[in-house]
């Protein structure tokens, strides 16, 4: 298995330019997450998804998009990028009947926005 | 809403001692998950140990315990025999059980750098 991925794991973008992050598990997890981790700030969720099909807002979803049409695969959609924006993004996954309730992290996006 | 406080945003120890990093957390809840995540310098997020509330013995993972104390709200990682390899930032996280409104997310405290000296 190759657990949680993402990519890129570098990007630089120009304020107002759009990209989109990309998650993908292969541990047909149901639930997945998006978290951002800013210096002295720690990891805020993002947006979540419990299934294809099903979204909700984190802690700080402005200027953010997701979707889940797929179980495998979470993208996380920046429509017009700020320099608020750049940060460490990490993708997380976790079977909903864990016994254990352990997130998968993947290996993070290192995004910069100028 | 739940809040996760960790009071030490840097800390340093010698290899082979002992250091015990803090974190304490807010909630009403009764149950609930807390766990340690260690986050070296790859960046990767690696799960260091877990404790349910509803148990009262204290987990341990080899070099690694905590210090549960539910009516205190305190959950803080021990780390014996102190390690190079140690040298890492410390994510402090709760989450709610999965039942009801909860989905359970995590919620982080901002973290304590760590550095283990030779």
């Amino acid at each position: 298995n190759a657990g949680v991925t993402q990519t890129p794991k570098f990007q630089v973008l120009k304020t107002g330019q759009s990209m989109t992050l990309q998650c993908a598990q292969d541990m047909n997890h149901e639930y997945m997450s998006w978290y951002r981790q800013d210096p002295g700030m720690g990891l805020r969720l993002i947006h979540y998804s419990v299934g294809a099909g099903i979204t909700d807002q984190g802690e700080v979803p402005n200027g953010y998009n997701v979707s889940r049409s797929t179980t495998e695969d979470f993208p996380l959609r920046l429509l017009s990028a700020a320099p608020s924006q750049t940060s460490v993004y990490f993708c997380a996954s976790r079977s909903r009947d864990s016994a254990y309730n352990e997130q998968f992290f993947g290996p993070g996006t290192r995004l910069t926005v100028l | 809403a739940q809040t996760v406080t960790q009071s030490q945003p840097e800390m340093s120890v010698q290899e082979a001692e002992t250091v015990t990093l803090s974190c304490t957390y807010d909630t009403s809840e009764s149950n609930y998950y807390l766990f340690w995540y260690k986050q070296p310098p790859s960046r990767q997020m690696i799960l260091v140990i877990r404790q349910e509330a509803y148990k009262q013995q204290n987990a341990t993972e080899n070099r690694f315990s905590v210090n549960f104390q539910k009516a205190a709200k305190s959950f803080s990682l021990k780390i014996s025999d102190s390690q190079l390899g140690d040298t890492a930032m410390y994510f402090c996280a709760f989450m709610k059980p999965i039942s009801g409104g909860s989905q359970g997310n995590l919620i982080f405290g901002k973290g304590t750098k760590l550095s283990v000296k030779p």
